[in-house]
């Protein structure tokens, strides 16, 4: 099956300083890349959805000027948590789909992120 | 409102012994249903994904069931070993996936 990877696995940062995450499709091109997050013991969100060369598209609730996504290829999306505070301590999960809206998604293996 | 409840919410079982876990759903429109296992810290992985006419579909020791009619679908694991210990996850498919909260299985020696 499709490889998704993420990187890093784990984060630990300082409240108020910006974290990084990359999300790379290994074997495909993935023309949609989704981001979402999970809360201990609770199902996966979606925070937003982003296709190659155009703006993501966040749900509701979600800051799209605190959660950067960039899909600047078919192959990488990154996620940049600006001025994290404890509060978005999560795991972040990426997935991406290969074509049309009938892809399947593969998801990556997640990013634990702690903000002290 | 489309909603994808699970049952029951966590489950531990004995190695060797069968289990079934329940997936109801209220998703309009319905495009297919995935079951996934997912791992502590680590992302879903697939096990079966199943279409409107499909009833059964097995992967291995896993066996998902779909009834469209009545939306409910099943996962049954047969002779469970340690390593089924996860999440697993009913994810309905409209135009976005719809996650169901999951259950939460620990097999025991």
């Amino acid at each position: 099956g499709a490889v998704v990877s993420q990187h890093p696995s784990r984060v630990i940062c300082k409240s108020g300083t910006s974290v990084k995450i990359e999300c790379r499709s290994l074997d495909f091109q993935a023309t949609t890349m989704f981001w979402y997050r999970q809360f201990p013991k609770q199902s996966l969100m979606l925070m937003a959805t982003s296709n190659e060369g155009s703006k993501a598209t966040y749900e509701q609730g979600v800051e799209k000027d605190k959660f950067l996504i960039n899909h600047a290829s078919l192959t990488l999306s990154t996620l940049t948590v600006t001025s994290a505070h404890p509060e978005d301590s999560s795991f972040y999960i990426c997935s991406a789909r290969a074509s049309g809206g009938a892809g399947e998604q593969f998801f990556g293996p997640g990013t634990r992120l702690t903000v002290l | 409102k489309n909603q994808v409840e699970q049952s029951p919410q966590s489950l531990i079982i004995l190695e060797g012994k069968n289990c079934t876990l329940q997936c109801n759903y209220t998703v309009s429109p319905f495009s297919n249903l995935r079951w996934y296992k997912q791992d502590t810290g680590r992302g879903p992985v697939s096990l079966t994904i199943m279409t409107f006419s499909e009833n059964t579909k097995s992967n291995g020791r896993y066996t998902a069931t779909l009834d469209a009619d009545t939306k409910q679908s099943s996962l049954h694991i047969t002779a469970s070993q340690l390593s089924d210990s996860a999440s697993y996850i009913c994810v309905v498919r409209t135009d976005k996936l719809i996650f169901g909260t999951g259950t939460r299985l620990q097999v025991f020696p």
